[in-house]
């Protein structure tokens, strides 16, 4: 099946720095990536959809100043949480969209594990 | 009403035991739908796609009702290895993926 990567896998930092995630497609093209955050015991909450070469569309609630997308290539996103605080402390997860003649399929990158002290 | 929405558990089940979990999703016009797997601290993975006439992999089978909208999954002879959380995933329009809470199973030897 398709491989997705995400850098770094964890990350803590200070509250007031920025941590920039990557998301990369290894073995294919993917006109559409999707970031997600998931809290402890909860399940994955879609928080925006990047296409390549255009802005992201935000899930309601989602500050899109706060968390920047780039979606520079075909097989690289790249999420920055800015000026980080505790409350952002979460499981970052990552999914590349692969067009297949039976529809699309979301192949999801690893997690990054963010803790903010 | 959750879009998405399943049993939390956990369902603690021995080895080799038959379990069966559902979902219900509230969006009529939804295309597609699947059962993901997640294990602790890990990203969800593809256990498998659900059709209207169901299917079944392995120990595995999943059922679908659009009339109902409810989607199942049946693990049988389960294994030490199923010990997870079983994500229901719903593909709405534009290839959006809406999780479900999960459901956790814990097989015990």
């Amino acid at each position: 099946g398709a491989v997705v990567s995400q850098h770094p896998s964890w990350v803590i930092c200070k509250s007031g720095t920025s941590v920039k995630i990557e998301c990369r497609s290894l073995d294919f093209q993917a006109t559409t990536m999707f970031w997600y955050r998931q809290f402890p015991k909860q399940s994955l909450m879609l928080m925006a959809t990047s296409n390549e070469g255009s802005k992201a569309t935000y899930e309601q609630g989602v500050e899109k100043d706060k968390f920047l997308i780039n979606h520079a290539s075909l097989t690289l996103s790249t999420l920055t949480v800015t000026s980080a605080h505790p409350e952002d402390s979460s499981f970052y997860i990552c999914s590349a969209s692969q067009r297949s003649p039976g529809g699309d399929t979301q192949y999801f990158g690893p997690g990054t594990r963010l803790t903010v002290l | 009403r959750k879009e998405v929405e399943q049993d939390p558990g956990p369902f603690n089940v021995p080895e080799g035991a038959t379990v069966a979990f559902n979902c219900t999703y509230s969006n009529s016009a939804s295309q597609s739908f699947f059962w993901y797997r997640q294990d602790c601290r890990k990203e969800p993975k593809l256990l498998m796609s659900v059709y209207s006439s169901g299917n079944e992999d392995g120990r595995f089978t999943a059922q679908l009702n659009r009339a109902s909208q409810y989607i199942s999954l049946l693990i049988r002879d389960s294994k030490l290895s199923d010990s997870a959380t079983y994500l229901c995933v719903v593909n709405n329009a534009g290839n959006m993926l809406t999780f479900g809470g999960g459901t956790r199973l814990m097989v015990k030897p």
